[in-house]
């Protein structure tokens, strides 16, 4: 079965610029979440949406945002773009998100801001 | 604050030995231990995984070991082969969340 996907896969913006970035789940995983990686602060939990609804959102400014959509597929917005939100931004779905044999990543979206 | 501690950053392992990753945590409330492979350009891919009410997973060439008294587990990659030469992250699930250690790159001289 397809796996995790993830739109676009490479992006370069703007610093001040918005960003969108789209996930697929697993078809019938309704659990989505996001993490950003960087070499420096590893991987980063950013939120968790389960059935629309958010569950658990990380550390981060409220700069970044997420939505889940009735179908699964999640979408994360970074407004105000800054050089430091440089990352490559993952997606990860499950059946439910607990004891349900872990998280199955998408292979990210890369974002550099200039 | 990082709560899932992992050793170390780096090894090198020739090809046939036994690699050791260790990880630490601090919160009782985490309920699942995945472990997670990642290569170059691509995101992790979960390895193997184990409860908390288990204390030994063993899953091909891919062992973990859990100590839950001590808040300590470790992957032991038996017969490194150079296709294993990746970076590895222990977590710790809880909260509808995944806490990351920082990851250990292995690599398997032939």
């Amino acid at each position: 079965k397809a796996g995790v996907t993830q739109t676009p896969r490479y992006l370069i913006k703007t610093r001040g610029q918005q960003v969108t970035l789209s996930c697929s789940p697993i078809s019938g995983h309704r659990s989505v979440s996001w993490y950003q990686q960087t070499p420096g602060q590893g991987l980063q939990f950013l939120f968790e949406y389960f059935s629309e609804t958010q569950r658990n959102k990380g550390n981060f400014p409220g700069r970044f945002s997420g939505r889940q959509f009735s179908n699964s597929r999640s979408e994360m917005n970074v407004s105000t773009l800054e050089l430091g939100d440089s990352a490559l931004y993952l997606c990860a779905s499950s059946l439910w998100g607990v004891y349900s044999g872990g998280y199955t990543f998408g292979s990210g979206t890369r974002l550099t801001v200039v | 604050q990082q709560q899932v501690k992992q050793s170390p950053q780096s090894l090198i392992v020739q090809k046939g030995g036994i690699s050791i990753i260790n990880c630490a945590y601090e919160n009782t409330a985490f309920d699942y231990f995945p472990w997670y492979q990642q290569f170059p350009g691509k995101g992790p891919a979960l390895l193997i995984a184990i409860r908390p009410d288990v204390s030994e997973k063993k899953e091909g060439r891919f062992t973990i070991s859990f100590n839950k008294s001590a808040k300590q587990f470790s992957l032991h990659i038996m017969d490194s082969q150079p296709g294993d030469s990746a970076t590895y992250f222990c977590a710790a699930q809880g909260d509808y969340k995944l806490s990351f250690g920082a990851g250990t790159t292995v690599t398997v001289r032939a």
